[in-house]
């Protein structure tokens, strides 16, 4: 079984632009969190999606945003780019929704010039 | 949740000895625990697992131990191997909550 896949992995984006990034989960898997991962602060919880209603979301500004389409592929998208932007970030299924294992992808690695 | 990443310890441990990582979870109510691997440019691996209604847990050469008394969690990993050199993260969750990881231990395998 194919694992979690996410695109691109790797961006370049300037300050003030928007950026999307992809995340599709393992066959089967309804469940896609997304994290952000950098050096000072770790692996923080973004949002999950769940058959394709948010159902939990961690404390980012509005401009992190996100949704899932019925396939329950994922998009994060993050608008009006800051320096402090520049993470990795990663996506992770599960089957369901609550206490069960979460996979993750490779990332995508976004800087922000 | 919340999440400390500020700093991140190191073991260093000879190849052929046992690891231990550790780790302190914050939530008292969290019921389900995860570690993972990470190594570098590689997203988290996902190790082993346990839940509250164990005190410990064995996979194939790594063992979880849950202590709720003092909300903590260790990883063990026997005969340690080069190729365990990575980032270790917990990660702990209650029913409808979302997953929050630890601040991840950096396991240097000397030769």
């Amino acid at each position: 079984k194919a694992g979690v896949t996410q695109t691109p992995r790797y961006l370049i984006k300037t300050r003030g632009q928007q950026v999307t990034l992809s995340c599709s989960p393992i066959s089967g898997h309804r469940s896609v969190s997304w994290y952000q991962q950098t050096p000072g602060q770790g692996l923080q919880f973004l949002f999950e999606y769940f058959s394709e209603t948010q159902r939990n979301k961690g404390n980012f500004p509005g401009r992190f945003s996100g949704r899932q389409f019925s396939n329950s592929r994922s998009e994060m998208n993050v608008s009006t780019l800051e320096l402090g932007d520049s993470a990795l970030y990663l996506c992770a299924s599960a089957t369901d929704s609550f206490q069960e294992t979460q996979y993750f992808g490779p990332g995508t690695r976004l800087l922000v010039l | 949740g919340e999440n400390v990443g500020l700093h991140l310890p190191t073991l260093s441990v000879q190849e052929g000895d046992n690891s231990i990582i550790n780790c302190a979870y914050s939530n008292s109510a969290s019921d389900y625990f995860i570690w993972y691997k990470q190594e570098s440019g590689k997203g988290p691996q996902f190790i082993i697992d346990i839940r509250s209604n164990m005190d410990k847990r064995q996979g194939q050469r790594v063992t979880v131990l849950l202590n709720k008394t003092v909300k903590h969690l260790s990883l063990q990993i026997a005969a340690t191997q080069p190729g365990d050199s990575a980032v270790y993260f917990c990660a702990e969750t209650s029913y409808g909550q979302n997953f929050v990881f630890g601040p991840g231990t950096r396991l240097s395998v000397l030769p």
